[in-house]
């Protein structure tokens, strides 16, 4: 079956970096996600990873893929108070282009 | 180009009155898809189109209805609303040769 699981909540202080983690059951998504939700809008795609990688770098954001654990992480260096917003990660299944989201990281960032 | 454009903003509902919200997208994407994102939940699909002129059913699909006429339009119906359709329900669209999905703004729905 197809689930996503994150944590609910995530503080860090402005400066350290933040790391939000997301599992996955479905071994065959070819294409994992993180999108952010800023207060009162809609969610922007901040980056993807293939699945046949292991590690994608996009300036301040690190994905890391663990496709024996299912894990995948973001890693945002120098948190701003700016990155505070809901943190999705999704899956695509093999079939289709529909998004599989899990229930959102809320990310606070403290000055 | 504006992207995805939904109507209402947002809306109070009588139960048991019936209601369509609006989606628009100017990008000429193949796939469109209606979201309900709840506290806790996430987002979870409740309908999808992956072309003009055919939908499916997504996770949550009952007590929704969808239409495709045309690329450019997907409305959502409520043909009578629950409480447990008190909701903020996002648009989104995608290309087909391109895997990232484009969200409009919302329309948080009350049922009362």
């Amino acid at each position: 079956g197809e689930d996503v699981e994150q944590s609910l909540f995530l503080s860090v202080r402005e400066g350290d970096s933040s790391v939000i983690n997301c599992t996955y059951t479905d071994s065959s998504s070819t294409y994992l996600y993180w999108y952010k939700q800023e207060p009162g809008a809609g969610l922007q795609l901040l980056t993807y990873i293939f699945s046949n990688m292991d590690m994608k770098q996009d300036q301040r954001l690190t994905v890391l893929l663990n496709k024996k654990d299912k894990h995948l992480s973001l890693r945002i260096a120098d948190t701003q108070t700016g990155d505070s917003a809901i943190y999705f990660c999704a899956e695509t299944p093999p079939t289709g282009y529909k998004l599989i989201f899990g229930s959102g990281t809320r990310l606070l960032v403290r000055p | 180009t504006a992207g995805i454009t939904q109507a209402p903003t947002s809306q109070i509902l009588a139960a048991g009155r019936s209601m369509t919200l609006r989606c628009t997208q100017d990008m000429r994407h193949n796939a469109m898809y209606w979201y309900r994102q709840d506290l806790g939940l996430g987002l979870r699909l409740i309908h999808y189109s992956n072309t003009a002129g055919t939908t499916g059913k997504g996770e949550v699909p009952d007590g929704y209805s969808v239409s495709r006429a045309n690329t450019d339009d997907f409305p959502l119906t409520l043909a009578s609303a629950v409480p447990s359709q008190t909701s903020v329900y996002f648009c989104a669209s995608s290309d087909g040769g391109d895997h990232e999905q484009y969200f409009g703004p919302g329309t948080r729905l009350t049922v009362t």
